[in-house]
C-alpha cells in the first residue's frame, strides 16, 4: 500500500510555543490530505481537509488561525499548532487518499504534549 | 443519529472464534466503505475496502455490504490475539472525505 510519513512522532513543548507537524506521501501524489486529532479511547475527529495549492477547508469548531495548514506540494502538507496550550495536547494524525477509490493511508501520528 | 454507527464494545471472543463487527450508516448515497484497524497508540491502517453489495474476502477477513439495509460488517475468522484492536468503520460520500464511526474494541483472548 501507499506510504505516508508523518514527523515528528512525539513532541513536548512549552505553553505558548508553536509546533509544526509534517505529513508526506512518499510514493504517490496526494492532491488531498486530511488532518485529524484523537483523544484517548475516542475516535478520529476530522479537523481539516488540505488541498494542494489552495486554502484548507476546516471543520466546524476548528480554529483556522490556531491550526495553520499548508499544502504547498503534491507530497507535503503541514499542520502548525500556533501558541499551543495544554488543551491542545492530543494525538494528531494525517492521511492521504491513495487512489480514486479514496482509500486512506495514514501517517504514524504525532503525540503532542503541551506543558 | 450519527452518520456512521458502530457498537462500541468491547467485544471479546476466544482465540480461534469468529469475530463479527457491525456498522450502519445514514447517507444512502454512500459509495465506498472501509474498515481500518487501530492498535492502541498507533494510527489506523486499512484492512478492507468494499464498494458493491455482497461479500469480499481477503484472507481471514470478510467484509459484507448491504446498501439496501445501509449496513456493512467485518468478519474475522480464526481470531488471533494479535487481532485485538479497535476497528473503525468509514464511509465515503464526498470524494476523499471519510466519515468514521467511533470504533469497536475487539479483544481476542488466548
Amino acid at each position: 500500500g501507499a506510504v505516508v510519513s508523518q514527523h515528528p512522532s512525539r513532541v513536548i513543548c512549552k505553553s505558548g510555543t508553536s509546533v509544526k507537524i509534517e505529513c508526506r506521501s512518499l510514493d504517490f501524489q496526494a492532491t488531498t490530505m486530511f488532518w485529524y486529532r484523537q483523544f484517548p479511547k475516542k475516535s478520529l475527529m476530522l479537523m481539516a481537509t488540505s488541498n494542494e495549492g489552495s486554502k484548507a477547508t476546516y471543520e466546524q469548531g476548528v480554529e483556522k488561525d490556531k491550526f495553520l495548514i499548508n499544502h504547498a506540494s503534491l507530497t507535503l502538507s503541514t499542520l502548525t499548532v500556533t501558541s499551543a496550550h495544554p488543551e491542545d495536547s492530543s494525538f494528531y494524525i494525517c492521511s492521504a487518499a491513495g487512489d480514486l477509490n479514496e482509500k486512506l493511508f495514514f501517517g504514524s501520528g504525532t503525540q503532542l504534549s503541551v506543558l | 443519529q450519527k452518520e456512521v454507527e458502530q457498537n462500541s464494545g468491547p467485544l471479546s471472543v476466544p482465540e480461534g472464534a469468529i469475530a463479527s463487527l457491525n456498522c450502519t450508516y445514514s447517507d444512502r448515497v454512500s459509495q465506498s466503505f472501509f474498515w481500518y484497524r487501530q492498535y492502541s497508540g498507533k494510527s489506523p491502517e486499512l484492512i478492507m475496502s468494499i464498494y458493491s453489495n455482497g461479500d469480499k474476502e481477503d484472507g481471514r477477513f470478510t467484509a459484507q455490504l448491504n446498501k439496501a439495509s445501509q449496513y456493512v460488517s467485518l468478519l474475522i475468522r480464526d481470531s488471533q490475539p494479535s487481532d485485538s484492536a479497535t476497528y473503525l468503520c468509514a464511509v465515503n460520500t464526498n470524494a476523499g472525505k471519510s466519515t468514521f464511526g467511533d470504533g469497536t474494541t475487539l479483544t481476542v483472548k488466548p
